[in-house]
């Protein structure tokens, strides 16, 4: 199992509509972890943090499954603008090798 | 802030040629990652810096490789002999508190086109 896998993108959807990616974690004793958003040919960004059982910020939802290992993020209403990869982050026990996923892309189409 | 700073964002090399990819981080940022992404690997993590000393540098591919951190406000990432398969983007990103649990900021990256 890898340590860090996404939902296979690309999802296409319209705009207005909720999407949720997941991702699932190997390493059971990780405590935090992030969602970075990546524009085309651009740098990620921090989106969310999760480090209970969930983070909100206006139609972004995140929530962590520590008993299955899983993050998952749901965008409401979705936007033309919030088109672009998600990555799924998880810091290992060993504080710095954090893991990237390989990212979920979504396009949003008017 | 200006945020972390790479430079050059782009460049094209011949093979065998030395590349020096450079970064500038976050004023009192105290940890500095090197990162690279290809299409197929996704993001890789390179090297890590902890107050200026490599932590770990298991990430790197292979030592044609290297990177220096000679004081906070700078690094260098140096491929010599470059490769073809080398092509990819490297990002530099820092953080103010080791990395793990808390986010990075990441510079706008370098694209690197061996040929």
């Amino acid at each position: 199992r890898k340590e860090v896998e996404q939902d296979p993108g690309p999802f296409n959807v319209p705009e207005g509509a909720t999407v949720a990616f997941n991702c699932t974690y190997s390493n059971s004793a990780s405590q935090s972890f992030f969602w970075y958003r990546q524009d085309c040919r651009k740098e990620p960004k921090l989106l969310m943090s999760v480090y209970s059982s969930g983070n909100e910020d206006g139609r972004f939802t995140a929530q962590l499954n520590r008993a299955s290992q899983y993050i998952s993020l749901l965008i409401r209403d979705s936007k033309l603008s919030d088109s672009a990869t998600y990555l799924c982050v998880v810091p290992n026990t060993g504080g710095f090798k954090t893991i990237f996923g390989a990212g979920t892309r979504l396009f949003v189409k008017a | 802030d200006a945020g972390v700073i790479q430079s050059p964002r782009h460049e094209v090399t011949e093979m065998g040629q030395e590349v020096t990819l450079r970064c500038k981080p976050i004023s009192g940022h105290n940890s500095l990652f090197w990162y690279r992404q290809t299409m197929m690997r996704g993001l890789e993590l390179l090297i890590y810096f902890n107050n200026n000393v490599p932590i770990d540098d298991s990430g790197m591919p292979e030592d044609r490789f290297s990177a220096k951190m000679p004081n906070a406000s700078f690094s260098t990432l140096k491929i010599q002999p470059s490769e073809p398969r080398d092509s990819a983007v490297y990002f530099c990103a820092s953080s103010s508190t080791g990395g793990a649990g808390y986010g990075y900021t990441f510079g706008s990256g370098t694209r690197l086109t061996v040929v």
